[in-house]
């Protein structure tokens, strides 16, 4: 019944190791994006996919990866993870490009230590 | 590209007070300006947005005021209850996309 899901809630893990998250959504959108939190609570964006063709990439690192099989997943992939890389990454979808409100996942906090 | 400022970035009031957040934007082709509340542990949550064909909107306890020529945008809560206690966020879309550019967050308190 949840809209937007990310699994997992947390991650902790140690520098140079390489993590994925999963974000999954049931509301039948074609647009779906990550978003990364901080420590100050500032949001923004990192990709943009729309019916799995990526549109946005927001000077994301090459070790930012993300893959959506079909239009209800997008899920990220991070390589050689680093401590800034600690944050909240949060998962959204909305019904189309050009569509206004944004469907929030509960997010994912990664702590890389 | 845009940019949007937020303020205030701590808003602490008594519950039944009002508070305003005051948003302004720089891309004069922006169309729609959402407000989200984010709760402790969750993801923001869009409460009301405004485009930019009208100058107000409101539901219930909560309106958004638009003024297009100084390119600033306002939400405005009326009697607040503790449960409004949150992160609050404004948003505009670059010019002639959807993408947007997000405020930097709002921290309310409502004191009971």
């Amino acid at each position: 019944d949840t809209a937007v899901s990310q699994t997992p809630k947390y991650l902790v893990t140690q520098m140079g190791n390489d993590k994925s998250i999963k974000c999954e959504q049931n509301l039948g959108h074609d647009t779906m994006y990550w978003y990364k939190q901080d420590s100050k609570k500032f949001l923004k964006i990192m990709f943009s996919y729309n019916n799995k063709e990526l549109i946005i990439n927001e000077t994301v690192p090459n070790r930012f990866s993300p893959k959506s099989p079909d239009k209800a997943h997008l899920n990220l992939h991070i390589n050689s993870l680093e401590l800034g890389d600690s944050a909240v990454y949060f998962c959204a979808s909305s019904p189309g490009m050009g569509s206004g409100e944004q469907f929030f996942g509960p997010g994912t906090r990664l702590t890389v230590l | 590209g845009e940019n949007v400022e937020q303020h205030p970035s701590t808003l602490s009031v008594q519950e039944g007070d009002s508070a305003v957040i005051k948003c302004t934007y720089s891309d004069s082709a922006s169309n729609y300006f959402p407000w989200y509340k984010q709760e402790l542990g969750k993801g923001p949550q869009l409460i009301i947005d405004i485009r930019s064909n009208v100058g107000e909107k409101k539901d219930q306890r909560i309106a958004v005021t638009l003024n297009k020529t100084a390119k600033h945008f306002s939400l405005h809560i009326t009697e607040t209850q503790p449960e409004d206690s949150a992160v609050y966020f404004c948003a505009a879309p670059r010019g002639g996309s959807y993408i947007p550019t997000f405020g930097r967050g709002t921290s309310l308190i409502v004191h009971p």
